[in-house]
């Protein structure tokens, strides 16, 4: 079964510095990859997708996130951070013939100081 | 277009009730997930339907059960309510094309179990 570790539970950044949000996946194949954002009370976001292809994937709102399967890992990545970036960050797998389940990791919690 | 929505936004009930949660996908997805997000247990997929047919189920008891109208609107029930069912339900829905896992998901339903 796949599994997704999300090292960092709580981040805590400077407006305008740059962030890095880890994520590491388990999984024999190559799986789907997913990055979603949370705000409080509210449902979640997509951010950015990887199934195949260039390992490096642009998404929404300035993010990206690399591939890297040598080390399981799809961090994501942001050169500059706005205060309203404030929010969970969570990392997903999902895999082939899984239909619709994702599994989660447990989410980082991003604070930034303004 | 609309996004997913989830009725209601907010519920109390109290231990033993049973409870509906009602999800209305994008117009023209099929495919309906549920997850349960609680603070420790994290996000865990419950169950998928398409085309009115559980496709997927999570490792949930069986307290927990949905189904799919054919207009592809989906409720989920819980019956005899434990303190632990307390979270915020999420549905997600998915397009009909392609073969990705790629959901869009709805603001949730917040139940609190007394």
């Amino acid at each position: 079964a796949q599994s997704v570790t999300q090292p960092d539970i709580h981040i805590t950044v400077s407006e305008g510095a740059s962030l890095e949000l880890r994520c590491n996946y388990s999984y024999g194949a190559t799986p789907y990859l997913f990055w979603y954002v949370q705000s409080p009370g509210q449902g979640l976001q997509l951010l950015l997708k990887y199934f195949s292809g260039d390992t490096l994937v642009q998404g929404i709102k300035g993010f990206e996130a690399e591939f890297k399967r040598s080390q399981s890992s799809f961090n994501l990545r942001k050169p500059s951070v706005h205060w309203s970036d404030a929010a969970e960050y969570f990392c997903a797998v999902g895999v082939a013939g899984g239909g619709n389940k994702l599994t989660f990791g447990t989410g980082t919690q991003l604070k930034v100081e303004l | 277009k609309a996004g997913v929505t989830q009725t209601p936004r907010y519920l109390i009930k109290t231990r033993g009730q049973q409870v509906t949660l009602s999800c209305s996908p994008i117009s023209g997805h099929r495919s309906v997930s549920w997850y349960q997000q609680t603070p420790g247990q994290g996000l865990q997929f419950l169950f998928e339907y398409f085309s009115e047919t559980q496709r997927n189920k999570g490792n949930f008891p069986g307290r927990f059960s949905g189904r799919q109208f054919s207009n592809s609107r989906s409720e989920m029930n819980v019956s005899t309510l434990e303190l632990g069912d307390s979270a915020l339900y999420l549905c997600a829905s998915r397009p009909t094309s392609g073969t990705y896992n790629e959901q869009f998901f709805g603001p949730g339903t917040r139940l609190t179990v007394l």
